[in-house]
């Protein structure tokens, strides 16, 4: 079956870098992304890594490595408005057309 | 461009009664997905669908049933609700596969609210 695990919460103060784990087991592997989700909104998507390695956006950066099944989320210069719920999910199936998502970290960003 | 929207934002059921929530999309993907998400936890996929005229089962199907009878919508369907359904709906759509990263992008609506007493 697939499961992903990913720390349940995470605190960092304002300025700060912190790093999100994602550890996964699946099969079909096709990618790894990553969304963020402020309390009552939708998801929304931040990266997505099909090849191993970091890829940079701004102030945040996912890297994966598939033959250790994990990936992570990095993210730099903390603001306030970062504090969310931060979800890993992999892309897999037989022709990649699904996703499947981890648990959730909640980040809280203090002054 | 509207994205990505949902109706009803929200709604309270009784046990037993059924309704339809539909999703809407106005940037011809070809994917849809209907995902469920509990307090505290992650989306689970209901189903899905890779184009017009086609669904697929996803993780938690049990319950519910689709319809993609035109690209732009996307049906979820609760014929006798239960409690256990009670949970935020989030449709989302997804261009055809490929391997730049906006092609893995998912564009979700804003979300359903269901309560089922």
């Amino acid at each position: 079956g697939q499961s992903l695990e990913q720390p349940s919460e995470v605190t960092a103060v304002e300025g700060a870098i912190v790093q999100i784990n994602c550890t996964y087991q699946t099969s079909g592997f096709y990618g790894l992304s990553w969304y963020q989700q402020h309390d009552g909104g939708a998801p929304t998507f931040l990266s997505y890594n099909a090849l191993d390695g970091l890829e940079e956006t701004g102030r945040f950066s996912s890297f994966l490595s598939r033959s250790d099944s994990y990936g992570y989320l990095l993210l730099q210069e903390l603001q306030m408005k970062d504090s969310a719920s931060y979800f890993c999910a992999v892309r897999e199936g037989n022709y990649g057309q699904n996703f499947v998502f981890g648990p959730g970290t909640r980040l809280s960003v203090l002054p | 461009n509207a994205g990505v929207t949902q109706t009803p934002k929200f709604r309270v059921l009784k046990t037993g009664q059924s309704m339809t929530l539909l999703c809407a999309q106005d940037m011809n993907h070809e994917y849809m997905y209907w995902y469920r998400q509990d307090p505290g936890m992650g989306l689970r996929l209901i189903h899905y669908s890779v184009g017009e005229g086609t669904t697929a089962k996803g993780e938690v199907p049990d319950g519910y049933n689709v319809s993609r009878l035109k690209k732009q919508n996307f049906l979820l369907g609760l014929e006798s609700a239960a409690p256990s359904q009670t949970s935020v709906y989030f449709c989302a759509s997804r261009r055809l596969s490929g391997w730049t990263e906006s092609d893995n992008e998912q564009f979700f609506g804003p979300g359903t609210r269901l309560t089922v007493l």
